[in-house]
């Protein structure tokens, strides 16, 4: 069974960094592409940024460039997620999902829980 | 850039259908075939209900089905059951540099 789970969240100071985790199993995670989703308590689900499968394209939502850095490990079947100067409204449950061919997020993990406060 | 727009919230009784618009623009919806649905349910994982506009995955209800006119996407379900009930969220590809957006969300009654 494909399985995401989500590590590194918790409560950070503004300005603060964190850097997410997510390690994959039940599937070839070299041949997809990976994303991550957030969702602001209440709030709606936004799209954070995406990584190709070879680490070669990166994508990151306008208003998250230059904060946010995307990256994988294939040889260890994780994706991360590195935040800087984390701000109160980056406060949310990070979702891990994979990217299927045909552009979807078809499979999600639990999420990550990260409290900007001081 | 700016969110699908979808309605706050739609409603049914049990058994009759709804449908959940999801308005986006030229570059998104209206150019690529590439609009998915996710439901989530209060404290859970979303889940993908459909993928590039009309197919369902594997497992999915053939009451849930989709479609595309223009600018707009819906999601229609029919046969409403309380378990329909929750959020459902529409996504597309963009093509651009933020390369998906999704809508705001709307929730789904069951009377």
């Amino acid at each position: 069974d494909v399985q995401l789970v989500e590590s590194g969240g918790g409560l950070v100071k503004p300005g603060g960094s964190l850097r997410l985790s997510c390690e994959a199993s039940g599937f070839t995670f070299s041949s997809f592409s990976m994303n991550w989703v957030r969702q602001a308590p209440g709030k709606g689900l936004e799209w954070v940024s995406s990584i190709s499968r070879d680490s070669v394209y990166k994508y990151y939502e306008d208003s998250m460039k230059g904060r946010f850095t995307i990256s994988r490990d294939n040889a260890k079947d994780s994706l991360y997620l590195q935040i800087n100067s984390l701000r109160a409204e980056d406060t949310a449950v990070y979702f891990c999902s994979r990217s299927s061919a045909k552009k979807d997020f078809d499979y999600w993990g639990q999420g990550v829980l990260v409290t900007v406060s001081s | 850039q700016s969110a699908l727009t979808q309605p706050a919230s739609v409603s049914g009784s049990p058994g009759q259908s709804i449908t959940i618009s999801c308005t986006g623009a030229i570059l998104d919806v209206g150019k690529y075939n590439i609009v998915s649905w996710y439901q989530q349910h209060p404290g859970k994982v979303p889940k993908l209900m459909i993928y590039e506009v009309t197919k369902r995955p594997s497992g999915v209800s053939t009451r849930f089905s989709g479609s595309k006119s223009g600018n707009t996407a819906s999601l229609t379900i029919s046969g409403l059951q309380a378990d329909d009930e929750g959020d459902y969220y529409c996504c597309s590809f963009t093509g651009r540099s933020s390369l998906y957006v999704f809508g705001g969300g709307t929730k789904v009654t069951v009377l």
